[in-house]
């Protein structure tokens, strides 16, 4: 109940398409969910977040997807760039909480 | 824009040995937390500290770990007698408020630990 799934593992698109990455919860009680983004040898750095109140947040090329009644997320990444190369980590959390419970990671690898 | 800091970047430890990791919060954040990411894994929630006291601990936090605020801008994290599986990277984060209030938590860039 306390697991975020996340798909696919790994990622590969071409300069200018748009991945997209998804996550799944069980645990209702989840009501903030980040994403971040983490390059080779840094710490994750916080990309976007969303509450369940709202189906859709973008910020710059960023998007995400909410999908309350089916328990899923996802981030949508327009017009990729090299630069966007990272692995990015859905996670959640609850109300009162001291954590996030987060997604095993999407590596992802955009192509010049 | 502020950040998290941790030293030292790489730790090289004998298994049994004692180590210290430490990080120094963002200055007005008043949560604090450690995480761990074994190489190509998720990252883990490990403790949370707050008001010096741990507010929360994951079941890998046993009587081998332990945090302390010695003073008002170090945070840190012992592990009393190092086993090879804790050989991981060790992330600090810290927020302004409580997680479950909508707080963002920010990271530092780690701290890896190799046992050897």
């Amino acid at each position: 109940q306390q697991q975020v799934k996340q798909s696919p593992q790994s990622l590969i698109v071409q300069k200018g398409g748009i991945p997209i990455i998804n996550c799944a919860y069980e645990n209702t009680a989840f009501d903030y969910f980040p994403w971040y983004q983490q390059f080779p040898g840094k710490g994750p750095a916080l990309l976007i977040a969303i509450r369940p109140d709202v189906s859709e947040k973008k910020e710059g090329r960023f998007t995400i997807s909410f999908n309350k009644s089916a328990k899923q997320f996802s981030l949508h990444i327009m017009d990729s760039q090299p630069g966007d190369s990272a692995t990015y980590f859905c996670a959640a959390t609850y109300p009162r909480a001291y954590k996030y419970i987060f997604g095993t990671g999407t590596r992802l690898k955009v192509l010049a | 824009e502020p950040e998290v800091t941790q030293t030292p970047s790489h730790q090289v430890t004998q298994m049994g040995q004692e180590v210290i990791l430490r990080c120094v919060p963002i200055s007005n954040h008043l949560y604090f937390y450690w995480y761990r990411q074994i190489l190509g894994q998720k990252v883990e929630f490990l403790v949370s500290f707050y008001n010096n006291e741990i507010s929360e601990k994951s079941e890998i936090f046993d009587d081998q770990f332990s945090v302390e605020r010695p003073d008002g801008s170090n945070f840190t994290l012992k592990i009393r007698s190092t086993k090879l599986e804790d050989s991981a990277m060790y992330f600090c984060a810290s927020s302004r408020g409580r997680t479950g209030n909508y707080q963002p938590q920010h990271f530092g860039d780690g701290t890896r630990l190799s046992i050897l």
